[in-house]
Order: structure tokens, then C-alpha cells, then sequence
């Protein structure tokens, strides 16, 4: 069973503030790291795919770096809006298992 | 552009009565699965199945059964409802292992009293 940790568990922001949470994970046999957005009610939405060590990936003001090496992978938003309230899910391993996620509140 | 449909959206169920959860994809995705959404809990793996025929438990397979007798279906049964099962279950569709976008369907609210 792959341990996927995910932290903080939630974080509360002013808009405007740029911020950053952590997907933990085993770094042996790494296959890839999933970063999903998830609003309540709603299906998570696919943010980016990694699959390199030294990976960095970038999507309006949310980008992403991985380090297969030691284990884990940044998530940043840069300039917080209140539509960027929602939870972080990171994904690994082949069979797609998932963290607890990361619930931001961006406060206007 | 159908993606992953499951039904039903919500339900109420009694406890030890039984139901079928809906899981359709048109995109020829070879690797499907099913998830249960707890608070404080993300979202944890119920079974999953990477071809017609093929299923496997994840981390929380116990009290549901799943088939895959074709490619595009893949039910999720509760056995015997119990309240412990009350959740939102997705169901997800991937092409691949792991290096591919995984769809989700909309979500099934199920509530066992």
C-alpha cells in the first residue's frame, strides 16, 4: 500500500497571498504524480500530471515541481483568488491512490 | 461528449438492503475504478479493474462487489447497506497506468439509515 501524506491538512489565506502545500509519497519505484482541484459537489478536476524527477509544470498561477528523489511534490498558487477555495488532491502509483487532499479557503 | 456517467446521483437506502451503482465510459479507457469521498478523508479506493474481466480491491473493498464484463461498464454493488457506507462514490476512467488524465463521473450521494 502506497502512503500518500498530504499537508497542511487545510490552510486559510487572504486574497492575494501566495501560498504552497506538500504531496508526500515513497520514493522507490515512482510511476507518476497526479495534482487534481476538487469543489464540493463537484468531480475533481485533472491540474497537472508528473511523471520526471525535476518536473515543474505551470497552469495560470498554479504550478507544480516534483522531487522523485526524496519523496514529494510542491504545489503553488501565486496571487490567491477566492475561486482557488477548493481541495488539493495529489494521486500516485499505478493503481491511482490518493491523499487526504488539502482544503484552501481564500478569505476576500 | 458522454465522458463517465454514473448513476444513480442520489440515494437512500435502508440498512441491509442492496443497489447497484451505474458506471459507464465512452472514451475506450482500459483502466476503471470506484472511490468513496469521507470528510477529512480524500478520496479512497473501493476496487478498480484495468480490463473486461479483470477487477482487483483496493484500500476499502469490503462490503462491495464490482465485474467488468465489458469495457465501457463497471457496477459497484453494495451487498448489505450499512450506514458506515454512507458517502459520495465516483467512479473514474483512465487510459494506461497512471501516466494518464483520470476522468471522474459526477458523483453518487448515498445515504444508509
Amino acid at each position: 500500500i502506497l502512503n500518500v501524506e498530504q499537508s497542511p491538512q487545510s490552510l486559510h489565506v487572504q486574497e492575494g497571498d501566495s501560498t504552497n502545500f506538500t504531496c508526500s509519497f515513497p520514493s522507490s519505484n515512482f510511476y507518476a504524480l497526479h495534482w487534481y482541484r476538487w469543489e464540493t459537489a463537484k468531480s475533481p478536476e485533472a491540474l497537472f500530471v508528473m511523471t520526471l524527477n525535476g518536473d515543474e509544470k505551470k497552469k495560470g498561477r498554479i504550478s507544480a515541481t516534483l522531487n522523485t528523489k526524496e519523496g514529494y511534490s510542491y504545489l503553488y498558487i501565486k496571487g490567491s483568488q477566492p475561486e482557488d477555495s477548493a481541495t488539493y488532491l495529489c494521486a500516485l502509483g499505478r493503481d491511482m491512490r490518493f491523499g487526504a487532499g488539502t482544503r484552501l479557503t481564500v478569505k476576500p | 461528449n458522454a465522458g463517465v456517467t454514473q448513476t444513480p446521483k442520489f440515494q437512500v437506502l435502508k440498512t441491509g438492503q442492496s443497489m447497484t451503482l451505474q458506471c459507464a465510459q465512452d472514451m475506450n479507457h482500459e483502466y476503471m475504478s470506484w472511490y468513496r469521498q469521507d470528510p477529512g478523508m480524500g478520496l479512497r479506493l473501493i476496487h478498480y479493474s484495468v480490463g473486461a474481466g479483470i477487477t482487483d480491491q483496493g484500500e476499502v473493498p469490503n462490503g462491495y462487489n464490482v465485474s467488468r464484463s465489458t469495457t465501457e461498464d463497471f457496477p459497484l454493488r453494495l451487498l448489505s447497506a450499512a450506514p458506515s457506507q454512507t458517502s459520495v462514490y465516483f467512479c473514474a476512467s483512465h487510459k494506461g497506468q497512471g501516466r494518464n488524465t483520470i476522468y471522474f463521473g459526477e458523483g453518487s450521494w448515498l445515504t444508509v439509515v
